[in-house]
């Protein structure tokens, strides 16, 4: 089975540019989190989809982050304009559903460095 | 306002030994605790879960023990291998499908 695929696995930018990330989710996963780690801590969820519906964006800073997941399988999260306190791993995660404490997978990360 | 708590960054232990990896919650509401284990430059993998109505999920050298009363979960490896060396997250939710909380993880480190 493959895993969840992310691109890039690596990413710099400078302050105030804008920045894409992409997400290919385990095949029959309709839930799909993006997460941020900055370093040193855990992951921190910013926001949920479930297929191709936003479940909790309650968390992600929408005045420069933007996410999507059309036709309810490849997402995208991009940030514009990035900030110094953006650098961190973007992770993407993939679960079968809502209704039961499923597995949640996760992807290799993106590490974004902001200059 | 952290509601996942792991107060110990790091440990240390020889092969063969015990780890003990502590974490602590706030939230009366979580009833769903993971574990996670995370190589460098890899996404964090599952390891091991427990559900609030048990206190004890025990698979193979990995053990997760939960006390409700105090708040606070364990995991224990025995024995401790160096290709155990990683980082490991515990992770809480309240409800099924919804986001995991995650604390700041604590590095192990098996020495052979």
């Amino acid at each position: 089975e493959a895993g969840v695929a992310q691109s890039p696995r690596y990413k710099i930018i400078e302050k105030r540019q804008s920045v894409a990330f992409w997400c290919n989710p385990i095949s029959g996963h309709a839930t799909l989190y993006w997460y941020q780690q900055i370093l040193g801590q855990g992951p921190k969820l910013l926001i949920q989809f479930q297929n191709n519906g936003v479940v909790d964006d309650s968390q992600l800073p929408k005045d420069r982050f933007s996410a999507e997941r059309l036709k309810g399988v490849d997402s995208t999260l991009k940030i514009q304009p990035a900030k110094l306190e953006d650098s961190a791993v973007y992770l993407c995660v993939t679960s079968l559903g809502v209704l039961t404490y499923n597995e949640q997978f996760f992807g290799p990360g993106t590490r974004l460095t902001v200059l | 306002d952290q509601q996942v708590k792991q107060n110990s960054p790091s440990l240390s232990v020889q092969e063969g030994r015990i780890s003990i990896l502590n974490c602590d919650y706030t939230n009366s509401m979580f009833d769903y605790f993971l574990w996670y284990k995370k190589y460098p430059a890899e996404g964090p993998t599952f390891l091991i879960s427990i559900s609030s109505i048990k206190d004890k999920n025990e698979d193979g050298r990995f053990t997760v023990f939960l006390n409700k009363s105090a708040k606070h979960l364990s995991l224990h490896i025995v024995p401790s291998q160096p290709g155990d060396s990683a980082v490991y997250f515990c992770a809480a939710s309240g409800q099924a499908g919804t986001a995991l909380i995650f604390g700041k993880g604590t590095t192990l480190s098996v020495s052979s």
